[in-house]
């Protein structure tokens, strides 16, 4: 099973800075990988799939980079909608993994 | 419009069955791969069950492999999870999608005595 390691758990920043969030698998996905939103009492929503391309309606401060093990979610200039859990998850490998979660609050 | 409706969670005691169900609406069912996702309360996201779009192949997390099984009716527009054997572990929101961008919005499912 392919682990996806999230870093921080935690990421406390303002509204207009920019957000960095890390993901790193324990083996290569490929580009196989997506990001995920989640806010309190909802479904995730699907932001980034294959590592860098933006899902439909999805702002362009949201950007995702990376392949192979490691990948990058980057939230350019936060609004206050952008604070929730962010997770990552893998498709190259049944079973499909996701992330632990990191928790992005208001600092 | 896209639409996943799930239904059938509730609570079940320890060695109980449940059948959750996700009816689909919006797009052509019988295309789309589809699968089982579950978030325990509090927790983070859990793959399930995955099945291809003409029911002939299915995919099993090892914490549910040979308790739940994972259906499909077309004809119905309607993608099904029989869970048996259930366990206080599997207490969860289930999440039916349509990979990856549509999610219904979630079945509580209670495994308690």
């Amino acid at each position: 099973e392919i682990v996806l390691t999230q870093s921080p758990a935690t990421l406390s920043l303002s509204p207009g800075e920019r957000a960095t969030l890390s993901c790193r698998a324990s083996q290569s996905v490929s580009s196989y990988l997506a990001w995920y939103q989640q806010k309190p009492g909802q479904a995730p929503r699907l932001l980034i799939y294959d590592a860098s391309n933006r899902a439909a309606g999805i702002p362009a401060r949201f950007s995702g980079s990376g392949s192979g093990t490691d990948f990058t979610l980057t939230i350019s200039s936060l609004e206050p909608e952008d604070f929730a859990v962010y997770y990552c998850q893998q498709r190259s490998n049944w079973p499909y993994t996701f992330g632990q979660g990191t928790k992005l609050e208001i600092k | 419009e896209v639409q996943l409706v799930e239904s059938g969670g509730g609570l079940v005691q320890p060695g109980g069955s449940l059948r959750l169900s996700c009816s689909a609406s919006g797009f052509t069912f019988t295309t789309y791969v589809m699968h089982w996702v579950r978030q325990a309360p509090g927790k983070g996201l859990e793959y399930v069950s995955v099945i291809s779009s003409s029911g002939g192949n299915t995919y099993y997390a090892d914490s549910v492999k040979g308790r739940f099984t994972i259906s499909r009716d077309n004809s119905k527009n309607t993608l099904y999870l029989q869970m048996s054997s259930l366990r206080p572990e599997d207490t969860a929101v289930y999440y039916c999608l349509r990979p990856y961008d549509y999610w219904g919005q979630g079945t509580l499912v209670t495994v308690s005595s």
